[in-house]
């Protein structure tokens, strides 16, 4: 059965840090695929990366990076230089490769920029 | 363009009471999920359908809770005689197919509460 955990429940930064947020996910899968969504405070949940299972190269987006390593099980995700907006509550997700295409989600982390 | 829409987005209940939440996927997505998300959690499936039919329930709880979707659009998520540990975010997501490389679009959720 997959799990996916987030270590860290709440992260405060002040505007302008880097910011890492963790990711450790299970599953017997070998075909699989990665998410991250935001929450920001108004609810809604808002899809940032899909990764799948055979492609370890990192990703960056503008300020977001994401560094997915399968010999830890880890798909980290950083933000540089944090701005107030980034306040949200990030959600990993891992979806197995079998018929059912369920998403499981870890806990969530809380992140809140300061200015 | 129009995104997945939920209704209604806040339904407060007493215990006891039967009630319906919709999901209006985007147009011509194939595939609609329904997730549950309890307060400082992640969101947590409860079952799938392609087209019309549901393909997976296995996260539904309990026989009190039903899903359907009869012409393959619009999904109805009906709890019977709901109990206070039924509150919670109901989320629902589509995707153009039941396919891992395909995201979840995920509608803005109905908060329930059932006093």
């Amino acid at each position: 059965a997959q799990k996916v955990t987030q270590a860290q429940t709440e992260i405060s930064v002040v505007e302008k840090e880097d910011v890492t947020l963790d990711c450790v996910y299970e599953t017997r899968d070998t075909t699989y695929y990665l998410f991250w969504y935001k929450q920001p405070p108004s609810g809604e949940l808002v899809f940032l990366i899909r990764r799948n299972s055979f492609d370890e190269q990192n990703e960056i987006s503008g300020r977001y990076s994401w560094n997915f390593q399968k010999s830890t099980s880890s798909f980290n995700f950083t933000i540089t230089a944090s701005q107030v907006v980034d306040s949200a509550v990030y959600f990993c997700a891992e979806e197995g490769g079998g018929s059912n295409y369920k998403l499981t989600f870890g806990k969530g982390t809380l992140l809140t920029v300061n200015p | 363009g129009a995104g997945v829409s939920q209704s209604p987005r806040y339904k407060v209940t007493k215990r006891g009471q039967d009630v319906a939440l919709r999901c209006d996927p985007i147009s011509g997505h194939v595939s609609l999920y329904w997730y549950r998300q309890a307060l400082g959690q992640g969101p947590e499936f409860l079952t799938y359908f392609n087209y019309e039919a549901q393909q997976d329930k296995s996260g539904l709880p309990n026989d009190r809770f039903s899903a359907e979707r009869p012409e393959g659009s619009i999904s109805t998520l009906t709890i019977q005689r709901t109990e206070q540990r039924d509150s919670a975010m109901y989320r629902c997501a589509s995707s153009p197919s039941g396919h891992s490389y395909n995201e979840q679009f995920f509608g803005p959720g109905t908060r329930l509460t059932v006093l």
